[in-house]
């Protein structure tokens, strides 16, 4: 099943503690971003990237980073997180070209306590 | 400011009512359009989407859509909505342009179908 995979679904952390969540896709896509969604404020693009190892900020990069070591899997890292960074986020994946479709993963609930 | 704008954040309706869903946005040039909907608890699934040709697309559970170019809308349409409708409903756009693919999304709008 083609499919765009999140982990963790949940995660609680402190202030601080360097964390990372992993995307995967099986779709062969070259694109995959990453979103944070908050209410009323729909979602934002924190990264990019057009294929492995071509990363690209979107919106709201700060606070953030990226890696795309492989085609298939593009972490999101948060080196040391801040309360404002609580957030639902969101992995996408699609081929690149305009006229093209992206697929989304099932979200991470990050609360920075 | 380039924007996409949902003017609806909340709508409550009973069973078998109509539904229309506003979505304007502010890009000038080619876009693509989109709506997404997300199910409590579950991740953004595409809805319908608009790319060329005929701007009545049609998606999937009874959903369509209708692009007025003139307008910079992209209105989301059901003539008869279910309880398992409740979701929130989310518009974006792609501009053909922008070489990072980015989607611009609206702030959503919150539909509650009583049953």
């Amino acid at each position: 099943e083609a499919q765009v995979t999140q982990n963790p679904r949940y995660l609680i952390t402190v202030t601080g503690k360097k964390l990372t969540v992993t995307c995967s896709q099986n779709m062969n896509h070259e694109y995959m971003s990453w979103y944070r969604q908050d209410p009323g404020l729909g979602l934002r693009q924190i990264y990019y990237s057009m294929n492995v190892e071509v990363t690209d900020k979107g919106d709201v990069p700060e606070g953030y980073k990226v890696s795309r070591k492989e085609k298939r899997n593009f972490p999101l890292i948060l080196e040391s997180p801040s309360p404002n960074q609580t957030s639902l986020y969101f992995c996408a994946s699609k081929n690149t070209g305009r006229v093209t479709e992206a697929f989304f993963g099932q979200g991470t609930r990050l609360t920075v306590v | 400011a380039q924007s996409v704008s949902q003017h609806n954040h909340h709508v409550i309706l009973s069973e078998a009512a109509s539904l229309e869903l506003g979505c304007n946005y502010s890009y000038g040039g080619t876009v693509n359009l989109f709506w997404y909907v997300q199910y409590p608890g579950q991740h953004l699934q595409l809805l319908l989407k608009y790319f060329s040709g005929d701007p009545l697309v049609k998606g999937i559970k009874g959903f369509e859509a209708e692009f007025i170019k003139s307008k910079f809308s992209f209105n989301l349409r059901k003539p008869s909505v279910q309880w398992s409708d409740t979701a929130e409903y989310f518009c974006a756009v792609n501009r053909r342009m922008d070489s990072s693919y980015k989607l611009i999304f609206g702030s959503g709008t919150r539909l509650l179908v009583r049953p």
